[in-house]
């Protein structure tokens, strides 16, 4: 199986900042990489496909990066509607793994 | 409005059955392959099965081989997911999830509000 190794687990950073995710897979995955924010008691909701790609109706300073191995989610100038847990996900090979997740508060 | 509704989760005894639905409106689940991802309480999201447009291809996660089967019935706009010999860490919201490619595999961009079950004696 592919292996998703997200990082940081959790992360507080203030209005306006500039955030970053990283996310790893344990081989190849090529742009097979979509980035998903879950806010507390909701549904997941798709903000990246394919690394890079920024899905229909998403604020644009959500962005994605990356290829291979090494993915990056950035959130420019953070807002309070951010707060959420962002996962990565595979779907290069079933089973598509997530990642563990990334906590986003406010400071 | 595109949708999909699950039902059919409840509290179920160490060991027993049950089927979860998840109904499509306002497109066609022929389409596409569908998928069920589950989230424990507290916990990340965890993909568990996929069926391909014809059902000819099923995929499972490890941990629910040879105890869950999906399905569909395309004539009912439907997707299933049958689970026996349930367990405590089956407990989870149970989401079906829609792919943004027709017939093919892509990113989940329609998903289900959920459905709970809850494995408990």
């Amino acid at each position: 199986d592919i292996q998703m190794t997200q990082s940081p687990s959790s992360l507080s950073a203030s209005v306006g900042d500039r955030v970053t995710i990283t996310c790893q897979a344990s081989q190849d995955i090529s742009h097979y990489l979509n980035w998903y924010q879950q806010k507390p008691g909701k549904v997941p909701k798709l903000v990246i496909y394919d690394a890079s790609n920024l899905e229909t109706g998403v604020p644009s300073r959500f962005g994605g990066s990356g290829s291979g191995t090494n993915f990056i989610f950035t959130i420019n100038s953070l807002q309070p509607e951010d707060v959420a847990t962002y996962y990565c996900q595979q779907y290069d090979d079933v089973p598509y793994t997530f990642g563990q997740g990334t906590k986003l508060e406010i400071k | 409005e595109v949708q999909l509704t699950e039902s059919g989760g409840g509290l179920i005894q160490p060991g027993g059955s049950l089927r979860l639905s998840c109904a499509a409106s306002g497109f066609s689940l022929s389409a596409y392959t569908m998928n069920w991802v589950r989230q424990a309480p507290g916990k990340g999201l965890e993909w568990i099965s996929n069926i391909d447009t014809s059902s000819t291809s099923k995929y499972y996660a490890d941990s629910v081989k040879g105890r869950f089967t999906i399905s569909r019935d395309n004539t009912k706009n439907s997707l299933y997911l049958q689970m026996t010999t349930l367990r405590d860490d089956d407990t989870a919201i149970y989401y079906c999830a829609r792919p943004n490619i027709v017939g093919a595999s892509g990113a989940f961009d329609i998903w289900g509000q959920g459905a709970m079950v809850t494995v408990s004696s």
